[in-house]
């Protein structure tokens, strides 16, 4: 099972910032949070990874809170091209080492208006 | 760097028909993924490859399901006896595999199953 929630859906303008937060109360402190995105009818797009700073890219920002049990994801200027399914993952490192497979919840559609 | 490729892109059979796909990852990636995602829900893991073994494979992936990765290229999918549960969008990844970890996956385009 997933170890995250996410809400369902969520609206942003375009030109606005869209920000998108993830639970995930029950995550191991090495293990590292990851978003991706599936644009429709597209496989799933990487975005971003992070353990306990914040991380920036080209194409978001990800805040993880200091206890590490939620996480935000921030695209500062979102485009139509912005909506999609975002997917938070915890990486599961059960048993000390990980295979890499990635358990994906429902996600969160993000719909960006004009 | 040419990406994941996935073959055919679109596939409908009729029930009881057997069916290939086809998985080219990224050269020398040594991790290969595969995943079932169905309408409306996240991708769900089929199984995995390290190099050219199969390491771990899911409960989802039946007796009906079988996937090679000879040579620790392309893999390969394969439905025998197709039922009209297993429509679905079958998806590939590949991943440089960092040891005991996580890493970023690459994935393609899909492959979509549809089972009369």
């Amino acid at each position: 099972d997933a170890k995250t929630t996410q809400p369902p859906s969520m609206d942003c303008a375009e030109g606005r910032a869209a920000n998108l937060p993830c639970n995930h109360s029950t995550i191991s402190g090495n293990e590292y949070v990851y978003w991706y995105r599936q644009i429709h009818s597209q496989g799933p797009q990487y975005i971003i990874h992070g353990l306990k700073n914040n991380e920036t890219n080209e194409m978001a920002s990800l805040i993880i809170t200091e206890d590490r049990k939620s996480s935000t994801l921030i695209l500062p200027h979102a485009t139509l091209r912005d909506t999609a399914v975002y997917y938070c993952i915890v990486e599961d490192l059960a048993g000390g080492t990980s295979y890499g497979k990635l358990t994906f919840g429902q996600g969160t559609i993000l719909t960006v208006h004009p | 760097d040419t990406g994941v490729s996935q073959d055919p892109r679109h596939k409908i059979t009729k029930r009881g028909q057997n069916v290939t796909f086809r998985c080219d990852p990224i050269s020398e990636h040594n991790r290969l993924y595969w995943y079932r995602q169905t309408l409306g829900q996240g991708p769900e893991f089929l199984t995995y490859f390290q190099n050219e073994a199969q390491l771990e494979k899911s409960r989802l992936l039946s007796d009906r399901f079988s996937a090679e990765r000879p040579k620790g290229s392309f893999s390969t999918l394969e439905i025998q006896r197709t039922e009209q549960g297993d429509s679905a969008m079958y998806l590939c990844a590949s991943s440089s595999g960092l040891a005991g970890r996580t890493d970023t996956q690459y994935f393609g385009p899909g492959t979509r199953l549809t089972v009369l």
